[in-house]
């Protein structure tokens, strides 16, 4: 099993429309979980830290399940500037360092007018 | 405040030749590292430096070498290109190691080795 797995997509929704995306990790003793966003040909950029009690940023709702080892990430009302890849990250390690940050190879979206 | 900055964007080798990609900070981080970002698979870690003089391995450090002389600096040399090596590169840095700790990453470089 690969240590973080995110499905690729493309997911194509129209804007105003609701869109989940999960992200499952391998090491259950993964301590910290990020979504960042990447537009085409652009650097990642943080979009959000996921807490265990879940945090929602706006639009933008990041929900952790350690029992099942999965992350998830929901818009509310997409617009069409969310049009980009979402990337999982996951620290595998307990130490907390950031050399074991993961990168999952994302998931892209696309809001449709 | 440039935040990170990379240098060259683009940049085309021969096979063998050797090049420096540089990244600079102005932010004041401790922790800087290199990622690599290939189709179809997530960014991988070549090095990283928690700091001044430390730098340490990552994933994919093979065809590699850092150093890390000052806070504001983080080149990544090429020792000999081949075309694997094609890819974009992406330097990060962030306030301390920890991982409560985003990055910021640069906006790349890309490297391609005929």
């Amino acid at each position: 099993r690969k240590e973080v797995e995110q499905d690729p997509g493309p997911f194509n929704v129209p804007e105003g429309a609701t869109v989940a995306f999960n992200c499952t990790y391998s090491n259950s003793a993964s301590q910290s979980f990020f979504w960042y966003r990447q537009d085409c040909r652009k650097e990642p950029k943080l979009l959000m830290s996921v807490y265990s009690s879940g945090n929602e940023d706006g639009r933008f709702t990041a929900q952790l399940n350690r029992a099942s080892q999965y992350i998830s990430l929901l818009i509310r009302d997409s617009k069409l500037s969310d049009s980009a890849t979402y990337l999982c990250v996951v620290n595998l390690n307990y130490g907390g360092s950031q050399g074991n940050l993961i990168f999952g190879k994302g998931t892209k979206l696309s809001v449709k007018p | 405040n440039a935040g990170v900055t990379q240098t060259p964007k683009f940049q085309v080798l021969k096979t063998g030749q050797s090049m420096t990609l540089q990244c600079a900070q102005d932010m004041n981080h401790e922790y800087m590292s290199w990622y690599r970002q290939d189709p179809g698979m997530g960014l991988r870690l070549i090095h990283y430096s928690v700091g001044a003089g430390i730098t340490d391995q990552g994933e994919v450090p093979n065809g590699y070498n850092v150093s890390r002389s000052t806070t504001e600096d983080f080149p990544l040399r090429l020792l000999s290109a081949a075309p694997s090596q094609t890819s974009v590169y992406f330097c990060a840095s962030s306030y301390s190691s920890h991982v409560l700790y985003g990055y910021t990453f640069g906006s790349g470089t890309r490297l391609t080795v005929v």
